[in-house]
Order: structure tokens, then sequence, then C-alpha cells
């Protein structure tokens, strides 16, 4: 149980374009869900917390309207990032949890962007 | 605010050997920890975690991990390193709030972990 994945686990995309990454829990229903950013060889950086139904929360720092989250359903969240620059390129991680006891999160496997 | 401090970013041991990561923490309440591993290109998984119960904890795969506040610590250990436990280890800390914004984690740098054998 408490499995979730993301797709793509890999891309490449050309500078100026826009990429969508999707976020699901395939046995649960997460109320929250988080987005985080890890450079190689560094920690995992919390982008923004987005619960079903309103606008994510986002961490200082972190361009809203360029990283577009959109959690529409109980086991989906999905993170856009538009007009891809190389300095986007990393490692995306979701996680989602299960209520707002303070639990553990589930991770997903991860996707890695390279943007050319 | 909190903060982890993962000391060493490389550790590596012999198999059979004893695993020690170490892990500090700050936060001005009382926290939640975790321990997650990671392998090479993929997310994260739970070893264990503390929320205020007994304060050794048994995790999966053979680690444990003591919390002492009086050191602000929790650190890693395993008695006897296998190679497949070669990986990438954080330790995270997080609030005890509740409601939909709040029980952030907040990660250290991590450790690699090389198992020589």
């Amino acid at each position: 149980g408490a499995v979730v994945s993301q797709h793509p686990s890999r891309v490449i995309c050309k500078s100026g374009t826009s990429v969508k990454i999707e976020c699901r829990s395939l046995d649960f229903q997460a109320t929250t869900m988080f987005w985080y950013r890890q450079f190689p060889k560094k920690s995992l950086m919390l982008m923004a917390t987005s619960n079903e139904g309103s606008k994510a929360t986002y961490e200082q720092g972190v361009e809203k309207d360029k990283f577009l989250i959109n959690h529409a359903s109980l086991t989906l969240s999905t993170l856009t990032v538009t007009s891809a620059h190389p300095e986007d390129s990393s490692f995306y991680i979701c996680s989602a949890r299960v209520g707002t006891t303070p639990s553990e999160q589930y991770f997903g496997p991860g996707t890695r962007l390279t943007v050319t | 605010a909190q903060s982890v401090t993962q000391l060493g970013s490389h550790v590596s041991v012999s198999e059979g050997a004893l695993v020690l990561l170490r892990c500090n923490y700050s936060s001005s309440v009382p926290p939640y920890l975790f321990w997650y591993v990671q392998y090479p290109n993929q997310g994260l998984q739970l070893l264990l975690k503390y929320t205020s119960a007994a304060t050794l904890v048994k995790g999966i795969n053979g680690f444990e991990a003591e919390f002492k506040k009086s050191e602000t610590s929790f650190h890693l250990t395993k008695p006897s390193a296998h190679m497949s436990d070669a990986a990438e280890y954080f330790c995270a800390v997080s609030d005890r709030s509740r409601g939909e914004y709040g029980n952030k984690l907040v990660f250290g740098a991590g450790t690699i972990l090389r198992v020589k054998s």
C-alpha cells in the first residue's frame, strides 16, 4: 500500500517549452501533496504544498508563475514547469500524505528533467 | 525554524561492520524525526520515524535510531552493514502542527553510505 507514482520518470525538453509532471497516489487518497526539488548531490528542497481543490502554498523563493501546481483530485497533482530554462534542470520528487496527522509522507520515484 | 545537520557527507564501512550515521536537529518545539533512504534515481523510502513514543525506534532493514533530547540527536545505526545498504540517507524533522499546511519536512544534506566488501 501507499504507492506514489510519477510520470514521466525522465524528460528532456528544449529551452522555452513547458513540461508537465504528474504525481499520483495509486492506492490511497492524498489530501496533501508536496513537491520537492533535488539538486545534484544536494538535499531535497520543498517547493510547494498543495491540497486538493485549493491553491498551492509556495515556499519562499519559489516562483509560483513558473512552477504551476494543480491538485485537481485526491489522487493527482501536477507540476508544470513553464518556459523552462537549463537552470530548471533537476530531479523533482513529489510526496503524498493522508489526512492531517503528522505521519510520514509517501514519496514518488522522482522525475529527472533536463532542459537543453 | 527547524533545521537538520548530518555530520559527514560520506561514510564508508566494511561489510558486517557497524553503521552509524549522525543527525542533529534544531527545533523550538518537540519535533517529529525521520530517516529516509534514497537509492540512485529513485524517490525516498521511509526507514523509521520518531513521533514521541519510545525514544529507541526500530525501522526496516535492521536499522534503528535513538532520540536523545539532551543531545538534540537522532543518530541512525545498524549493527552489521550489508552491501545492499549502500545508498544515500536523509534525516528529516517536522513540527507537530496539524492542519493542511503543517507538518512540513525539513531535510538534512544527506549522507552517502558506502559498504566495502
